[in-house]
């Protein structure tokens, strides 16, 4: 059975960096059949597309968060990671790891989430 | 990218059906059948419903459907209960290669 475990701090202080884990068990994240990626949802907000890595070191990202973003994998841990740059109060969200199955938009696995409260 | 849109509160009664409309543009919903739907209950983490336009995964309820015309891809839920009473959100593939949310739709199963 797949599982995804999102881990890290869950308090951040403004300006400074966010950093998060996924460690993925029951499937390998260097297949190429699935793609990785960070979704997050503000308290009592919905949901938003951070980005995406798949295998071959091919990445996307929000528009709107692009220019702070950067998304990375250690395949020997099988881990994915995530790290927002200038983090600001609207950071504050609870942060989710996802796997979807590749030429579909069938995002099958999700982690339960992590929160993360950017407050001085 | 502009989120998708979605009624942000639906209400129908036990037993009826319901649908939640999502639209977004030619450049996400009406430009590919990569849209998914998802529910998801307070403090748990989405869990997938629709995914490609119509799939549904195994598992899940042959009550829930999806269907899309143009720019609007819908998710009808019929025989409504109220263990369905959760937020739904729709999802696109965008051409950017990114993926964009609708902002979601509270069901109230009265």
């Amino acid at each position: 059975q797949v599982q995804l475990q999102e881990s890290g701090p869950g308090l951040v202080k403004p300006s400074e960096t966010l950093s998060l884990t996924c460690i993925v068990s029951g499937g390998s994240i260097s297949s190429s059949s699935y793609q990785w990626a960070w979704i997050r949802q503000p308290p009592g907000k919905g949901l938003e597309w951070i980005g995406n890595f798949y295998y071959s070191g091919t990445r996307y990202y929000n528009p709107s968060l692009k220019s702070r973003v950067t998304i990375s994998a250690d395949t020997s841990k099988n881990q994915l990671s995530l790290k927002l740059t200038s983090v600001s109060a609207a950071d504050t969200a609870v942060y989710f790891c996802t796997r979807r199955k590749m030429s579909t938009s069938w995002r099958d696995y999700w982690g339960q989430g992590t929160l993360v409260i950017v407050s001085s | 990218q502009s989120a998708l849109t979605q009624p942000a509160s639906v209400s129908e009664s036990p037993g009826q059906s319901i649908t939640i409309s999502c639209t977004g543009t030619s450049s996400d919903v009406g430009g590919y059948n990569y849209v998914s739907w998802y529910q998801q209950h307070p403090g748990k983490a989405p869990n997938v419903l629709i995914y490609d336009v119509t799939n549904r995964p195994s598992g899940v309820s042959n009550r829930f459907s999806g269907s899309k015309s143009g720019n609007t891809a819908s998710l009808t839920i019929s025989g409504l209960q109220t263990e369905d009473e959760a937020d739904y959100y729709c999802s696109s593939y965008t051409s950017s290669s990114t993926w964009v949310f609708g902002g979601g739709t509270k069901l109230t199963v009265l």
